[in-house]
């Protein structure tokens, strides 16, 4: 029973291009939850969608980040125009029903902007 | 060993003894208390838990507190093993500045289990 899947692991990106960062949740799981970590900080909440539907993005930035959860295939979380201070990792966490109970989180992808 | 204060950035303990990891929150509306275990270039991986109609639940190991009254949530590791080196962080529930369905995360504390 595969658990929460990210991909990449690590993406590097030049200032000004795009990031697509992908999470596959566990099997059974509509929830998913997106949260940033940076250096020697905790997980900072993100946004919280479920299938084809956002939830709640009061952690988003208002600009060039957006995230989606389609009916089929993985959520995206996607950073526009990157710059360096968008350089964390970015974790992904599912659960079965509303709420983080039970919530299970992906091994992250590491984003540096260079 | 036991943290002295709150929110100390690195804890280290003698392999074997009890460890005791405390937290902060912020929100008396919270009702939802967990201590996730991260360890390097890992995601977070779930500990224990607490409701806020608790004061004390028990696992494998570990235990966690909750005390309402201050505030304050803390983390009981019995007799440490070099497996429980990582960073542990507490996360709250609530409508807390995390969003009304996100976590809101503890800065974390580093547990270095010592020969």
């Amino acid at each position: 029973n595969a658990g929460v899947m990210q991909n990449p692991r690590h993406l590097v990106r030049r200032r000004g291009q795009e990031a697509r960062l992908r999470c596959s949740p566990m099997k059974g799981h509509s929830h998913v939850y997106w949260y940033r970590q940076l250096p020697e900080e905790g997980l900072k909440f993100m946004v919280y969608l479920q299938k084809e539907n956002i939830i709640d993005e009061s952690g988003m930035p208002k600009e060039r980040f957006s995230a989606e959860f389609p009916k089929e295939g993985p959520s995206i979380l996607r950073i526009q125009q990157v710059v360096r201070g968008d350089s964390a990792a970015y974790f992904c966490a599912s659960s079965r029903s509303l709420g983080n109970t039970e919530a299970f989180f992906g091994q992250g992808t590491r984003l540096t902007v260079v | 060993g036991e943290s002295v204060g709150l929110h100390l950035p690195t804890l280290s303990v003698q392999e074997g003894d009890n460890s005791i990891i405390n937290c902060a929150y912020s929100n008396s509306a919270s009702d939802y208390f967990i201590w996730y275990k991260q360890e390097s270039g890992k995601g977070p991986q779930f500990i224990i838990d607490i409701r806020s109609n608790m004061d004390k639940r028990q696992g494998q190991r570990v235990t966690v507190l909750l005390n309402k009254t201050v505030k304050h949530l803390s983390l009981q590791i019995a007799a440490t093993q070099p497996g429980d080196s990582a960073v542990y962080f507490c996360a709250e529930e609530g409508y807390s500045g995390g969003g009304a369905d996100g976590l809101t995360f503890g800065k974390g504390t580093h547990l270095i289990i010592q020969p």
